[in-house]
């Protein structure tokens, strides 16, 4: 079975520009995840969806980030302008809601120059 | 805020039995221990999760104290490929689709 996949891999930047990262969840689970890891702060939950719906979106860091799951299969987050700051690894997650597991996607590793 | 205590890193031989420790003193009724782990580069792993009974699975066995205050993740014969960090995360809903809170977990290292 395919597990929850992102894309890009890597993705190096120059600050100011505009960052999208993309997710598709497994199919079937209708709760899906956006976590930022850095060395400083560890694993962040940014935002999380449940049916589509975010429901929490607290952890996003400032109104340069946004999120969105036009769809049951997909999912971006938006970094719009990119900042240095921003450079992390970006790592989607799903779970069917049942019992509490989450599916980690490989992550997306973000450099900001 | 963190909820949960874990020892910041530990070593364990290969073959040997690997003993994670965390301490989760405030826990509430409704809380359940779950346990993750990531290997270096990749996203976290799932490993187990526990109310109040003893668990155990293909991968771990997971040991909860009476008084549900501190729990133990077993890893009966750990390989080179078990070293991680670990995370021990108490959560309220079993079954509600919130997200989980990592704190800095226990990096296991299995030495040869």
């Amino acid at each position: 079975d395919a597990g929850v996949i992102q894309s890009p891999r890597h993705e190096v930047t120059e600050m100011g520009q505009e960052v999208t990262l993309r997710c598709k969840p497994i199919s079937g689970h209708n709760s899906l995840f956006w976590y930022r890891q850095t060395m400083m702060r560890g694993l962040e939950l940014l935002i999380y969806f449940n049916n589509n719906v975010p429901i929490d979106d607290s952890g996003m860091p400032e109104d340069r980030f946004s999120a969105k799951m036009p769809n049951a299969s997909f999912s971006t987050l938006k970094i719009q302008p990119s900042e240095p700051r921003d450079s992390a690894v970006y790592f989607c997650a799903s779970t069917p809601g049942v019992t509490g597991e989450l599916f980690f996607g490989e992550g997306s590793r973000l450099t900001v120059l | 805020d963190a909820k949960t205590t874990q020892p910041p890193s530990m070593d364990c031989a290969e073959g040997r039995a690997a003993n994670l420790p965390c301490n989760h003193s405030t826990i509430s009724g409704n809380e359940y221990v779950y346990w993750y782990r990531q290997i270096h580069s990749q996203g976290p792993q799932y490993i187990i999760h526990g109310l109040k009974n003893n668990e155990t699975n293909e991968m771990a066995s997971l040991i909860i104290t009476e008084d549900r205050k501190s729990s133990t993740l077993i890893l009966p014969h750990a390989t080179l490929r078990d070293t991680a960090v670990y995370y021990c995360i108490v959560r309220v809903a079993h079954g509600g689709a919130d997200g989980l809170t990592f704190g800095k977990g226990t990096h296991l290292i299995i030495q040869p």
